[in-house]
């Protein structure tokens, strides 16, 4: 009974390939969000959806394409993938629009592209 | 933006040590979150903050909310060996953004 799950939890995968990344939780939150932790362990915020409404989008490539079919669910989508797509992605709940909420984290996925 | 940044990037300590570690920000901030993450997992939080001069405890941690609002501090007593991680400080961004700071890695030995 994980309240933010994620799958896979390790993906690796060829450079041009397409991939997709689950998130899923049960806590009756109302935001998600995707966010990304590169090799230095800095976590960047790429995306956020509140009741199924994109409210944050920050510069991420277009290859990048979240999608929320309810708000207990958000994929990330990313095509052709490069190189440096390679790092950890955390997908997190809260209850509220974010700022000063408390978000829950999944375990991570960690992309390893060759 | 704003920025958060955290010092020490690292620490190596002996158990039973206390540790120190702070985080300042370009700009006020409203709340202070500090959170952990143990390898290979998501972070968690610790403690929030919400007031100017506020010191809030749990457990072993003791975090303040600086009075400048401007900075904030996270005390760990009498470390353990599970108390290894990334800690990373957190505010509110513009926007409803959470921004994290790098992050401090603490190394303890038994």
């Amino acid at each position: 009974d994980t309240a933010v799950s994620q799958t896979p939890k390790y993906l690796v995968t060829q450079m041009g390939n397409d991939k997709s990344i689950k998130c899923e939780q049960n806590l009756g939150h109302d935001t998600m969000y995707w966010y990304k932790q590169d090799s230095k362990k800095f976590l960047k915020i790429m995306f956020s959806y509140n009741n199924k409404e994109l409210i944050i989008n920050e510069t991420v490539p277009n290859r990048f394409s979240p999608k929320s079919p309810d708000k207990a669910h958000l994929n990330l989508h990313i095509n052709s993938l490069e190189l440096g797509d390679s790092a950890v992605y955390f997908c997190a709940s809260s209850h509220g629009k974010g700022g000063i909420e408390k978000l829950f984290f999944g375990s991570g996925t960690q992309l390893s592209v060759l | 933006g704003q920025q958060l940044n955290q010092s020490p990037q690292s620490m190596f300590i002996q158990e039973g040590e206390d540790v120190s570690m702070n985080c300042t920000s370009s700009s006020i901030f409203n709340t202070w979150l500090w959170y952990k993450q143990d390898p290979g997992e998501g972070p968690v939080l610790l403690i929030a903050l919400y007031k100017a001069g506020e010191l809030t405890s749990n457990g072993r941690l003791t975090a303040q909310f600086g009075i400048t609002r401007k900075d904030s501090f996270l005390n760990i007593s009498a470390s353990i060996p599970s108390d290894v991680g990334i800690y990373f400080c957190a505010g509110p961004g513009s926007n409803y953004k959470l921004t994290f700071g790098k992050g401090t890695l603490l190394t303890v030995n038994p």
